[in-house]
């Protein structure tokens, strides 16, 4: 079946303006997450939305970052007023539940490069 | 608070050659631990997890690993490494307890040299 995907594939902006990262997820897969992985580091938690369970946004590094789920399928990743340092890849998983040990499927991720 | 750490930045090996990829944890309660693996451009792909039970976990692509409880480590290894294992390879753990969290190490470059 069809894994999870993500668009654009690359985004360049210009610092300041606003950006919107796209993840459809995995079809009944309730659980998604967004991450972050910046030129040689790890991947940085940013958000995780369960069904329609209040999300965990205590990764999101400024507020300038939101996110949203709509439907319980579709997910978006805003970042306002872009600056140099959030250029990275934006990566989306998806996974059947939140509890257990679940398997996290990945995207491919959005390059984001602010200028 | 959970954390997860991958030692080495880089790990090279022949072609042939046993390889081990090093992770430790520290979390609340029980982990669950996983592997994933990134080719160039490409998203992250599951290897192998760790539940509950037999301590040693096989997975993808001939990879084991092998959860040691007393050690908090999940080290990563392949008896024969081959050109093609050549990608960053991640570490993961989410605990059982107060949080959905998985927290990924910082990686390990992996060059198997011919």
């Amino acid at each position: 079946g069809a894994g999870v995907s993500q668009s654009p594939s690359n985004k360049v902006t210009e610092k300041g303006k606003d950006v919107e990262l796209r993840c459809d997820p995995i079809s009944g897969h309730t659980a998604l997450y967004w991450y972050r992985q910046s030129l040689g580091q790890g991947l940085e938690f940013l958000i995780y939305f369960q069904g329609n369970s209040a999300p965990d946004k205590s990764g999101l590094p400024s507020d300038r970052f939101s996110a949203e789920r709509t439907g319980g399928s579709v997910s978006t990743l805003t970042i306002q007023r872009t600056q140099q340092e959030d250029s990275a890849v934006y990566l989306c998983a998806s996974s059947p539940r939140l509890a257990g040990g679940e398997t996290q499927y990945f995207g491919p991720g959005t390059r984001l490069l602010v200028l | 608070a959970q954390s997860v750490a991958q030692p080495e930045d880089q790990v090279n090996v022949a072609e042939g050659n046993p390889l081990t990829v090093k992770c430790t944890y520290s979390v609340s309660g029980n982990p669950y631990l996983f592997w994933y693996v990134q080719y160039p451009n490409r998203g992250l792909q599951f290897l192998l997890k760790y539940i509950t039970g037999d301590n040693l976990v096989k997975g993808s692509y001939g990879f084991e690993a092998e959860f040691n409880k007393s050690q908090t480590s999940f080290h990563l290894k392949k008896p024969s490494a081959l050109v093609s294992d050549s990608a960053l390879y991640f570490c993961a753990v989410k605990g059982t307890s107060g949080t959905y969290k998985y927290i990924f190490g910082t990686g390990t470059r992996l060059k198997v040299l011919a």
